[in-house]
């Protein structure tokens, strides 16, 4: 079965700091992996995703996330936060190969950034 | 990105009553979707899958009497809450998925309230 774990329930971090949150993830086949935020009240929005290639994946609004396969790992990062980064983020697996296509979820991550 | 429309975005209905909220794919064909039910601050819940022209599959524990999913058309798909109650007022969320390009496009969300 497909898991993905993000450990943190809550990340605070200054406007123009570098912010990461954090998603490990287990699957038995190779992952396809997924970023997505949530405003309230709003459905998701995807920022990015790795399928296969380079391990560091650009995406929406100066977000990124690096694969690391040893570690079983897809951290977003993002070099300065903004205020109106503030919001819900949730990672999600797939396994096209292996396993149930069916996407997994984590429990999503709230981003608090302070001016 | 694809659009995904929903709607309604809100509805107030009262108990016993049937709600359909439909979930439409504007600008690609979608041959699968996936409709999730999000509580206050927590994660997505997958409810169903639903594939075109055939009966929707459903997760553990979600009753299909009660929450019917028809996906009649390559752009549209529907859930009818049945006899609503109160402990299914929630956030229903639905997704189309691009298979080709290994994507779910999710739609804006309907706030549901049962009183």
């Amino acid at each position: 079965a497909q898991s993905v774990a993000q450990p943190e329930d809550q990340v605070n971090v200054a406007e123009g700091n570098p912010l990461t949150v954090k998603c490990t993830y287990s699957v038995s086949g190779n992952p396809y992996l997924f970023w997505y935020v949530q405003y309230p009240n709003r459905g998701l929005q995807f920022l990015l995703k790795y399928i296969t290639g380079d391990n560091l994946v650009k995406g929406s609004y100066g977000f990124e996330a690096e694969f690391n396969k040893s570690q079983t790992s897809f951290h977003l990062k993002k070099p300065s936060a903004l205020v109106s980064d503030s919001a819900l983020y949730f990672c999600a697996v797939r396994d096209f190969t292996g396993g149930s296509y069916i996407p997994t979820f984590g429990r999503g991550t709230s981003l608090i950034v302070h001016p | 990105g694809a659009v995904v429309s929903q709607h309604p975005s809100r509805v107030i209905c009262k108990s016993g009553t049937s709600v359909k909220i439909e979930c439409r794919s504007l600008d690609f064909q979608a041959t699968t979707m996936f409709w999730y039910r999000q509580f206050p601050k927590q994660s997505l819940m997958l409810m169903a899958t639903s594939n075109e022209g055939s009966k929707a599959t459903y997760e553990q524990g979600v009753e299909k009497d009660k929450f019917l999913i028809n996906h009649a058309s390559l752009t549209l798909s529907t859930l009818t809450v049945t006899s609503a109650h109160p402990e299914d007022s929630s956030f229903y969320i639905c997704s189309a998925e691009d298979r080709e390009l290994a994507e779910q496009y999710f739609g804006p969300g309907t706030r549901l309230t049962v009183t």
